[in-house]
């Protein structure tokens, strides 16, 4: 399973873009990247998962550089109810049994 | 559809008790899966099932068992509670092994004193 690295913490403002980055050096080639989202007192939710270039969806995008070492997810314009932790996961979908999720971001949005 | 759900909510043992958190979904989905979150900290993967009757061990198994007698439910059995047990854990389910795309469950707050 490759390793990922993300940022423990990161603070924002309401309207502003958040771009939340996760590294991945040694992601292999059948690899996707998914993004969760977890509020408090609640369970994650998946909200995006790419292979390559950019992804976007009605919640976030997600772009992916041509060497997949790293990703970024985007928040475009967030609020406070954005304030959450997102987790970044790497792996192969349909042969991985283990999903591991990592320590994740805690992104809080302040007015 | 309900999606994944669980029971208790809320649960207080005392050290050395037994329970089972419960956990169903109704969406067919083949994967099943139990994580523990402790405070401040990401989920760790205690035991997952990819079809009923198969089972196996996550990062985290000892002190835990688990069965898959049916596709919709895979309960979490704690033999005998120790403090060090006391998280919130979360159940999820997948439409197969290995999909990234899991659907969690609310929850349950376990304290065990």
């Amino acid at each position: 399973l490759a390793k990922t690295t993300q940022p423990i913490s990161m603070d924002s403002y309401e309207g502003q873009e958040v771009n939340i980055t996760c590294s991945h050096n040694n992601i292999a080639t059948n690899d996707y990247i998914t993004w969760y989202q977890q509020f408090p007192s609640q369970g994650p939710r998946f909200i995006i998962q790419g292979y390559k270039t950019k992804v976007t969806n009605e919640v976030a995008s997600l772009f992916i550089p041509a060497d997949r070492k790293s990703s970024t997810l985007s928040l475009p314009r967030v609020s406070l109810s954005d304030t959450a932790v997102y987790y970044c996961l790497v792996g192969a979908p349909g042969s991985a049994s283990k999903i591991i999720f990592g320590s994740g971001t805690r992104l809080s949005i302040r007015p | 559809n309900a999606g994944v759900t669980q029971t208790p909510k809320f649960q207080v043992l005392k050290t050395g008790q037994s329970m089972t958190l419960q956990c169903a979904q109704d969406m067919n989905h083949e994967y099943m899966s139990w994580y523990r979150q402790d405070p401040g900290m990401g989920l760790r993967l205690i035991h997952y099932s990819v079809g009923a009757g198969i089972t196996d061990q996550g990062e985290v198994p000892n002190g835990y068992n688990v069965s898959r007698s049916t596709t919709e439910d895979f309960p979490l059995r704690l033999l005998s509670a120790a403090p060090s047990q006391t998280s919130v854990y979360f159940c999820a389910s997948s439409y197969q092994r290995g999909s990234y795309e899991q659907y969690f469950g609310p929850g349950t707050r376990l304290t065990v004193t």
